[in-house]
């Protein structure tokens, strides 16, 4: 079985400040993880993906994520944050050798401050 | 096509009624999910297609809820009997195969409203 806890549903920054998402995992097998990004009304996006290769995961828009095996975290960050950041994330697990379905965490509204 | 379509974008419903969505894949992805995404809430897993069966259907919340998938193509999911707590966006994914290696990419949702 998998499952994956958002610590946070809201996380309030200011612009041009750091960003920290947070995100534990539970996982019988290795896991994959994966950011998605939802803006209102709007669908989800892609992020960065985990999948056993190098543990600091580089995505789009500046954001990365250090995949922690010790600590079973997945936490999403950015150096600086931007007014167009602010929408809604998921964190996700999938494990090899399962099913493979996506399974979502309930999500972090980032709300960003000017 | 390029991106996962789903239809209607928008679809507003008398209780009792039944209602049916549609989700296009990518072409050539084999994989297939549904989610349900309550307000405010994260993803609640459907049904999994892996072609034209479903390996895994534990998530449908009840026998008014159904799915289908033709071949490798459309899937539609069906909700008889319409009740307000199935208000909701209903999301499509569609995955090249099984597994993280490919990624999941999604349709932008139907947003269902049960009056």
């Amino acid at each position: 079985a998998q499952s994956v806890t958002q610590l946070d549903s809201h996380v309030s920054v200011s612009e041009g400040t750091p960003v920290l998402l947070r995100c534990n995992y539970s996982s019988s097998y290795s896991p994959s993880l994966f950011w998605y990004v939802q803006h209102p009304n709007k669908g989800l996006q892609l992020l960065l993906k985990y999948t056993s290769a190098a543990t600091l995961v580089k995505g789009i828009n500046g954001f990365e994520a250090e995949f922690k095996k010790s600590e079973t975290s997945f936490h999403l960050t950015k150096p600086s944050a931007h007014m167009s950041d602010a929408a809604e994330y998921f964190c996700v697990v999938t494990i090899s050798g399962g099913s493979y379905i996506p399974t979502f965490g309930r999500g972090t509204s980032l709300i960003v401050h000017p | 096509g390029a991106g996962v379509s789903q239809s209607p974008s928008n679809k507003v419903t008398e209780k009792g009624k039944d209602v049916e969505l549609r989700c296009d894949p990518i072409s050539g992805h084999t994989a297939l999910y549904w989610y349900r995404q309550r307000l405010g809430q994260g993803l609640e897993f459907l049904i999994y297609f892996q072609g034209n069966s479903a390996p895994d259907k534990s998530g449908l919340p009840s026998d008014r809820f159904s799915a289908e998938r033709t071949g490798e193509s459309v899937s539609t999911l069906t909700i008889q009997r319409t009740q307000q707590e199935d208000s909701a966006v209903y999301l499509c994914a569609s995955s090249f195969s099984p597994g993280p290696n490919y990624g999941y990419t999604f349709g932008s949702g139907t947003r269902l409203t049960v009056v």
